[in-house]
Parts: C-alpha cells; structure tokens; sequence
C-alpha cells in the first residue's frame, strides 16, 4: 500500500509564529501536491512540486521537494488566521500514475 | 469559484432510499474523478473517468454508482447505503488523467440514517 504522512496532525499557533509540516512517504512521487482545505468546502490547489530538492514560495508559504522526491515541506512565515485550515498533500506514484492519493493532513488553527 | 459545482450539498436520506450526486465542471477538463472524505480518515479516491471512459473503480461497492455522460458532467448513484458511508463526497476534475492540479467541487455533506 502506497501511503503519504503528514505530520503533525493537529497544529495550534499564535499570530504572527511560524511553522513547518511535514508529507512523507516510502514511494518515489514523479510529483506532490499542497492543497488546503476550509470547513465545509472541497480542497483548493497551493503548488505542485516537481523536480528534487525543488523550493516555491507563495508569498509566506515556502514548499519544497525532497531530493529523492518521497517527502516535502510547508512552511509558513508570520502565521495569519487566514491560515486556519487542513492541509493536505497529495500525490501519483510513479507506479499508478493515475491515482493521486492524499495524506490524512494537518489541521492548522491560528490564534489572534 | 473553483469552476467545479456539485449538487446538493447537503443531502439526508434513509438506507432504502435512491438518491444521486450531481457534478459539472466549466473548466473544459478531460478528466473527472470522486473521492469520499471521511472523519479521521484521508481523501479515498473512488472512481476516475477519462473522457467520459471510467478508467479506475477502487474497489468501491456497487451500491455506488457512477455514471459519465460527457467530460463535463459526472454523477454517483447511490442505493441501499449503510450509515457507515456517510462522510463528505468530493467531485474533482483535471486537465488529462494523472491528476497534477485537482480543482474539487464544494462536495456533498451526506447523511445516511
């Protein structure tokens, strides 16, 4: 079974800190995806990552891509409550390339 | 506005009740797919349709059903649901197969009683 993590589960911060989470899997990705996702609605696309060892920046979010493209990071700076949300990574193994599977994600809230 | 809608959003109904999930995407993407959200559980990927051909059913029971009429519209027929499939139920849709930049709908909150 091809399986993403994400780490930590749940996050709860103050304005204005910052902080990382984590996606990783034992599979090689020919790509991973960060998606965040509000109460009551479907995900949204943040970036896709493609090459190894690759960073994109969105505005305070930093992604970057594992070198042996099985991990990947969110990072972002100056936490905003307009931050709150799931996030999600997903991703097509390069052996089912059809089938993007999601880690279970990280429920970020944010705390004026 | 993502350019994927579902209908309804919110939808009730009992374990012998027939009912269907209705999805259209305004994207003119080829490839559409549902997934089901459950608590505590990761998005489970249940069926992939590419230009209306169903190119995955992930094990899914066949009280689900879903159809394709063409590679804007997607629906998922459901009959005899247990209570253990209510979760949120999410359309997707993609420029080809392969799935790099998913656009969801806002999904189906369903309820089985």
């Amino acid at each position: 079974t091809q399986l993403l993590e994400q780490s930590p589960q749940f996050l709860s911060i103050q304005e204005g800190e910052n902080l990382t989470v984590y996606c990783n899997s034992s599979s090689v990705f020919s790509s991973l995806q960060w998606y965040r996702q509000e109460p009551g609605e479907g995900p949204v696309l943040l970036v896709t990552v493609v090459t190894g060892g690759e960073v994109k920046k969105l505005k305070r979010l930093t992604f970057q891509f594992g070198d042996a493209r099985k991990d990947s990071s969110l990072h972002i700076t100056a936490a905003q409550t307009g931050d709150t949300g799931l996030y999600l990574c997903a991703g097509a193994p390069k052996t089912s390339y059809d089938k993007v599977i999601f880690g279970p994600g990280t429920s970020l809230s944010v705390i004026p | 506005e993502t350019g994927v809608t579902q209908t309804p959003r919110h939808l009730v109904m009992g374990m012998t009740n027939k009912k269907s999930l209705k999805c259209e995407q305004h994207l003119g993407h080829n490839a559409m797919y549902w997934y089901k959200q459950s608590a505590k559980k990761p998005l489970e990927l249940m069926f992939v349709y590419n230009f209306k051909e169903q190119t995955e059913n992930n094990s899914v029971p066949s009280r689900f059903s879903p159809e394709c009429p063409n590679s804007s519209h997607l629906f998922l027929h459901l009959h005899t649901l247990q209570p253990e499939d209510s979760a949120l139920y999410l359309c997707a849709s993609s420029p080809r197969t392969g799935g790099e930049k998913l656009f969801f709908g806002s999904g189906t909150q369903l309820s089985v009683l």
